[in-house]
């Protein structure tokens, strides 16, 4: 079965900071998208990255604080910009496989991130 | 996409079938029933989903009403390792969005 990974698993971040996560699927795949799980609290979606432009963010998240860039079927990266204590989360991709037929998503193992 | 309701938590003995319950009273008639679980902060996983009737898989069975407004998700022979956090998603679109879901709790 396909994999989803996601680097780093994990890191702890000085304030004012930026990170960045990526996302690599080992097939391809027609959609991909990023999540956010704060401590304690179910997940929220935070954007759509979509192939070769800009992704779609819902509302509450916006490009400034989350930059995201999928350049092929196969690789997104999310970015959190000039980080505070908020932000510490477990930031989580999903996709959805070319070729299944439905929209399941399948997720990756996820980034836990502690701003300090 | 339409609310689902589920119990906070459910208690389950090891062996045993464990049958966690969704309220979704408002779906629409597009709408498909999705069931994922987290096992303590790793990424949700997939169990199964359904548009109106039963289905099965090695995971487990989605029993769905003929009404469609409410759901059963069916794990046959329950295992320490079911313990997780289960939700149940109703949605038409790509997008998912997670409720509170119900904590499973298989114990010896």
């Amino acid at each position: 079965s396909a994999v989803i990974s996601q680097k780093p698993s994990r890191d702890i971040c000085q304030r004012g900071t930026s990170l960045t996560i990526q996302c690599q699927v080992d097939s391809q795949v027609t959609m991909m998208f990023w999540y956010r799980q704060q401590p304690g609290q179910s997940l929220t979606l935070i954007a759509t990255a979509n192939q070769g432009s800009e992704a779609t963010y819902e509302s509450g998240f916006v490009i400034d604080k989350f930059p995201i860039s999928r350049p092929n079927l196969t690789f997104s990266t999310l970015t959190v910009s000039n980080m505070s204590p908020e932000d510490s989360s477990i930031y989580l991709c999903s996709v959805v496989f070319s070729g299944q037929g439905t929209d399941t998503q399948y997720f990756g193992p996820g980034t836990r991130l502690t701003v300090l | 996409d339409a609310k689902t309701t589920q119990p906070t938590s459910m208690d389950c003995a090891e062996g045993r079938a464990a049958n966690l319950p969704c309220n979704h009273s408002t779906i629409s008639g597009n709408e498909y029933v999705y069931w994922y679980r987290q096992i303590h902060s790793q990424g949700p996983q997939y169990i199964i989903h359904g548009l109106k009737n039963n289905e099965t898989n090695e995971m487990a069975s989605l029993i769905i009403t003929e009404d469609r407004k409410s759901s059963t998700l069916i794990l046959p022979h329950a295992t320490l390792r079911d313990t997780a956090v289960y939700y149940c998603i109703v949605t038409n679109t790509d997008k998912l969005i997670f409720g509170t879901g119900t904590r499973l709790q298989v114990f010896p």
